[in-house]
């Protein structure tokens, strides 16, 4: 069974600092990873997908993937208070038939 | 952008009450899911689909049905309610076509009294 944990549980950061949030995962065959961002009260909306070992950036948000230290990181460069919200990393791995496994998320408060 | 609605938005519920969840969407994918969501677990896979007339069970399906009725609608069934699945309730969508990027919609927040 794919497991999926988040660390920080919570982070806060002052406006414009580099945020750093993390997301370990347990079956090294896992070929899929995204991170989504969840303001209070709504659903889900898609940050970034990354799919081999290396970094993927979007806009703010750039993806790290280490599949040998079986972790993806989040980055997000200049953070405004718009993006406090919970951050949660997916996973798909060979186990659980391919389904996108969730972390608990990181609850992410950016100070002004 | 994909686009998938749910209903209601918020439900009160009686213990031992049927509840329906409804879920739409507009783009066309063949999968589509539903999640719950609770402090400290992130979201749990319920019943997901592969198309029109399938369901399948998730990781935490007992106490729900689904049932597809076809591509656009997806709907989660608690035939029995109990103050257990008082929840966040998520559907999603997508397939091969957004890359496996799931879709979701806005949440139904379900009280069960």
């Amino acid at each position: 069974q794919q497991k999926v944990q988040q660390s920080p549980e919570s982070l806060t950061v002052s406006e414009g600092a580099m945020a750093s949030l993390n997301c370990t995962f347990s079956d090294r065959s896992s070929d899929n990873f995204r991170w989504y961002r969840q303001h209070s009260g709504k659903g889900l909306e898609v940050l970034v997908s990354i799919f081999s070992d290396g970094e993927k950036e979007e806009g703010s948000f750039t993806a790290h993937l280490n599949r040998a230290s079986l972790h993806v990181f989040l980055h997000i460069r200049e953070p405004q208070p718009s993006d406090s919200a919970l951050y949660l990393c997916a996973v798909r791995g060979n186990y659980n038939q391919g389904k996108l496994i969730f972390g608990q998320g990181t609850k992410l408060s950016i100070k002004p | 952008e994909a686009a998938v609605t749910q209903s209601p938005r918020n439900k009160v519920a009686v213990t031992g009450g049927k509840v329906t969840l409804s879920c739409n969407q507009t783009n066309n994918h063949n999968n589509m899911y539903w999640y719950r969501q609770d402090t400290g677990h992130g979201l749990r896979l319920i019943h997901y689909s592969y198309g029109a007339g399938s369901t399948e069970k998730g990781d935490i399906p007992d106490g729900y049905k689904a049932s597809r009725p076809s591509q656009e609608n997806f709907s989660l069934i608690l035939e029995l309610a109990t103050p257990s699945q008082t929840s966040v309730y998520f559907c999603a969508s997508g397939d091969a076509t957004s890359q496996n990027t799931l879709y979701f919609g806005a949440g139904t927040r379900l009280s069960v009294l």
